[in-house]
């Protein structure tokens, strides 16, 4: 089964500071993994995706993010938090199983991050 | 510009009542599919399509129902809402050329069953 875990409900950090959203993930098979951010009363905006190639991906606003195929973690990152970073980050997994299920994205629960000036 | 619309984006309703929200894009894309979010739970999906008149269950599909008969429309019907279907929906679209396409999320659909 298809599934993604986003640890921490909740990260805060100050601003300036680098930031880290926690995202694990379970495949069977190749995981196309992605990363999205939804700000207060809007819908789900695409950040980033990892396909295939070099691990580490660049993002829109400054984000990247790091595949690690070991650790099945696939953890969003900024070097220097703004307070305009604030909102609910959902990481998500895509992943072809045989049948009906092709093409669904499993998504985490989401972490809400919190930037203070 | 390419998007996804969702119409309405605010409804309040009352229990057993027939309601449709329409969800519609412009980018060709074969994949469409609805969730729901609610709080602490994340993205739930519903209901998915692959393709016209080709549609299938997600995890939450009890007291929904889609159809696709154009590619670009996918909308989603409560035959009778009950307040636990109270709950904030969006609609996405992708292709499906390789795996690696990127979902457009629609606006959402905020939803009150009384």
């Amino acid at each position: 089964a298809q599934s993604v875990a986003q640890p921490e409900d909740q990260v805060n950090v100050a601003e300036g500071n680098p930031l880290t959203v926690k995202c694990t993930y379970s495949v069977s098979g190749n995981p196309y993994l992605f990363w999205y951010v939804q700000y207060p009363n809007r819908g789900l905006q695409f950040l980033l995706k990892y396909i295939t190639g070099d691990n580490l991906v660049k993002g829109s606003y400054g984000f990247e993010a790091e595949f690690n195929k070991s650790q099945t973690s696939f953890h969003l990152k900024k070097p220097s938090a703004l307070v305009s970073d604030s909102a609910l980050y959902f990481c998500a997994v895509r992943a072809y199983d045989r049948g009906s299920t092709l093409g669904r994205l499993y998504f985490g629960r989401g972490t809400q991050l919190t930037v203070w000036p | 510009e390419a998007q996804v619309t969702q119409n309405p984006r605010y409804l309040i309703t009352v229990t057993g009542k027939k309601l449709t929200v329409t969800c519609s894009q412009n980018m060709n894309h074969e994949y469409m599919s609805w969730y729901r979010q609610d709080p602490g739970l994340g993205l739930r999906q519903i209901y998915y399509s692959m393709n016209v008149e080709v549609t299938d269950k997600g995890d939450v599909p009890e007291g929904y129902k889609v159809s696709r008969k154009e590619k670009r429309n996918f909308p989603l019907i409560l035959e009778s809402p009950s307040p636990n279907q109270t709950s904030l929906y969006f609609c996405a679209s992708s292709s499906l050329a390789g795996g690696g396409e990127t979902q457009y999320f629609g606006p959402g659909t905020r939803l009150l069953v009384l």
